[in-house]
């Protein structure tokens, strides 16, 4: 069964400094990866997605993620964070025809 | 806007009453998908409707009870809840078959008194 693990669950980081949110999955074929952003009360908004080709991948709000079959990770990156980055996010497993799995979330901190 | 609308945002209800949760989506999408989003909890998938056959029911106790009426809605039925039901119930969809995403709608807060 696919599975996804956040080994992180809360991360502080200074403002303007660079952050990289890990992820390892668990899946038998290649699988498609997500990372999503959760706010305060709100659902989650994908920030990017990974379904083959090059495995550096760029999303919303200036992040970037880097498949490695090697490692079964897909980390999320941002080299430089704003205030506003400050939330929840969520790292997904899924493949054709499969329902999504996700992690338990890493919560992001921003200090001034 | 994520073309995923839940209804209400927020409900209180006691624990011997009966209420129902509402999703609506726009995009065209087959699959519908009801999650449970606890605090300090990894996100709970309960129920997946696929072309509004249920195909998967992840051991939810019987006081939740999905309903898809057709592939753009999607509700779940409460009755005689438990304060630990208390979390963010979040509805999204997918498009099953095609490499895609889901899409989330924002939400329903409850809360079990």
């Amino acid at each position: 069964a696919q599975s996804v693990t956040q080994p992180d669950i809360h991360i502080t980081v200074s403002e303007g400094a660079s952050l990289e949110l890990r992820c390892n999955y668990s899946y038998g074929a290649t699988p498609y990866l997500f990372w999503y952003v959760q706010s305060p009360g709100q659902g989650l908004q994908l920030l990017l997605k990974y379904f083959s080709g090059d495995t550096l991948v760029q999303g919303i709000k200036g992040f970037e993620a880097e498949f490695k079959r090697s490692q079964s990770s897909f980390n999320l990156r941002k080299p430089s964070v704003h205030w506003s980055d400050a939330a929840e996010y969520f790292c997904a497993v899924g493949a054709v025809g499969n329902d999504m799995r996700f992690g338990a979330g890493t919560r992001l901190t921003v200090k001034p | 806007e994520t073309g995923v609308t839940q209804t209400p945002r927020h409900l209180v209800m006691g624990m011997t009453n009966k209420k129902s949760l509402k999703c609506e989506q726009h995009l065209g999408h087959n699959a519908m998908y009801w999650y449970k989003q606890s605090a300090k909890k990894p996100l709970e998938l309960m129920f997946v409707y696929s072309l509004e056959e249920r195909v998967e029911n992840n051991s939810v106790p019987s006081r939740f009870s999905p309903e898809c009426p057709n592939s753009s809605h999607l509700f779940l039925h409460l009755h005689t809840l438990q304060p630990e039901d208390s979390a963010l119930y979040l509805c999204a969809s997918s498009q099953v078959q095609t490499k895609t995403e889901a899409f989330f709608g924002q939400g329903t807060r409850l809360t079990v008194v």
